[in-house]
């Protein structure tokens, strides 16, 4: 598609169940970012992908959170035993090479998570 | 843990004037981004300053960054109601792939 596409747009879940949230980047960027935006907050990083890598997932909070990118383009951000704390925006960017340092960032809409 | 910090937090203008916020960062820098988000959206990238250059121009946008300062300004200039939306800084943080952001100015251009 012509920008990054995340899917779903809006998430209610229960405390405890399972989440999953898909990425489709820009056809053609090498790099994928998952940023997770509270309200009235700037993006906090989650994880950056170089390929099918994880090139740095410092940012994930903790072991439920976990990202796969395994054919190098769509990307799940997958969240075990959700938790209220965990509602926020999650958004997707990705760019054209990645690497260091940093450039322009292609976001998509976010996913809306709400743990009831 | 954020390392810019918008100023002001919101700020609110007639149209036609210029509009212009500040951000401050902590650490050392390659590059600081600025972006726009309208409410309920995704962010766009506005403009991208090097750490090696003092300002900027991109349309409407002007943007200047003094690193002995560790500060950027964007200004807008001529506002349009469709400015309205809250911007924010980036900030590369110097040596890994994480941007880190402030938490935005939230503009608003009265017509």
């Amino acid at each position: 598609g012509a920008g990054v596409s995340q899917t779903p747009s809006n998430k209610v879940t229960e405390k405890g169940k399972y989440v999953e949230l898909r990425c489709d980047p820009i056809s053609g960027h090498t790099a994928l970012y998952w940023y997770r935006q509270s309200l009235g907050q700037g993006p906090e990083f989650l994880i950056y992908f170089q390929g099918t890598g994880a090139a740095d997932d410092s940012g994930l909070p903790n072991d439920r959170f976990f990202a796969v990118r395994p054919e190098g383009s769509v990307s799940t951000l997958k969240i075990q035993r959700t938790e209220r704390g965990d509602s926020a925006v999650y958004l997707c960017a990705s760019s054209l090479r990645g690497g260091t340092p940093t450039g322009e960032l292609f976001f998509g809409e976010g996913s809306r998570l709400t743990v009831l | 843990s954020q390392q810019g910090e918008e100023d002001p937090q919101a700020l609110s203008i007639q149209e036609g004037e210029n509009a212009t916020m500040n951000c401050s960062y902590k650490t050392s820098i390659n590059n600081l981004q600025w972006y726009r988000q309208n409410s309920g959206r995704g962010l766009v990238h506005l403009i991208l300053i090097r750490s090696n250059e003092r300002e900027k121009h991109s349309g409407r946008l002007r943007v200047t960054l003094d690193t002995s300062k560790k500060s950027s300004s964007l200004l807008i200039t001529a506002s349009r109601a469709a400015d309205t939306a809250s911007y924010f800084c980036a900030t590369d943080g110097g040596s890994n792939y994480q941007l880190i952001w402030g938490a935005g100015t939230k503009l608003i251009i009265k017509p």
